[in-house]
């Protein structure tokens, strides 16, 4: 069965401190991975998507970047944080042909 | 024309009432609508999903009801628990291509005991 795993559960970062977040799925091949960010209380916002190792779709500019190096690794950074990038950081996956997306558990991140 | 537009944005609904989630879509080639439940601190979870060869799903207390004509979609969830107290979120996507998922801005619900 396939599964996301997604770390570290929690982060307080400094603002100016860089950031790395990974994820990683098991049980499948070529998926298409995404991270997500979601503010308290609030929608769902798409941030990046992949469809490949070393393809990577920016939905909105920002502070933040992403790589995928690995067929099943997916990765979140930053160089500099910056206060509005506190927020409730969400990796997705969906099959390369196919519907759905599994979310992995999320990373609450507080810039201080 | 991307957009998925839900409401309401907020439901209080006592336990054993119908909580009702309405979404519409403009996207006449979205053909996969499935709901997502989070809760707090959690990432989403599918919870049921509906392709537009039918009318309506059911899976046990949660029912999706599909207007192919009126390009509306609508979660019900019968006899509403105190655990179904979440965040929903409905979505859609096209089979076809790259199969990026369009959320609506999601819906708190919380059943009072």
């Amino acid at each position: 069965s396939q599964t996301i795993h997604q770390w570290p559960a929690t982060l307080v970062q400094p603002v100016g401190s860089p950031l790395s977040l990974e994820c990683t799925v098991e049980g499948t091949s070529n998926p298409n991975l995404y991270w997500y960010r979601q503010a308290a209380g609030r929608g769902l916002q798409l941030l990046f998507y992949s469809v490949g190792i070393g393809q990577i779709s920016s939905e909105v500019p920002q502070n933040l970047s992403a790589s995928r190096p690995q067929d099943r690794q997916f990765i979140l950074s930053s160089k500099k944080l910056l206060l509005s990038d506190s927020g409730f950081y969400l990796c997705a996956w969906s099959p390369y042909l196919g519907n759905g997306y599994t979310f992995g558990s999320g990373t609450r991140l507080t810039v201080v | 024309q991307q957009q998925v537009k839900q409401s309401p944005q907020s439901l209080i609904v006592q336990k054993g009432g119908i909580s009702i989630i309405n979404c519409a879509y403009e996207n006449t080639a979205f053909d996969y609508f499935p709901w997502y439940q989070q809760f707090p601190g959690k990432g989403p979870a599918l919870l049921i999903a509906i392709r537009p060869d039918v009318s309506e799903k059911k899976e046990g207390r949660f029912t999706i009801s599909f207007n192919k004509s009126a390009k509306q979609f609508s979660l019900h969830i019968m006899d509403s628990q105190p655990g179904d107290s979440a965040t929903y979120f409905c979505a859609a996507s096209e089979s076809t291509g790259f199969q990026k998922l369009v959320f609506g801005t999601g819906t708190r619900l919380l059943v009072s005991p």
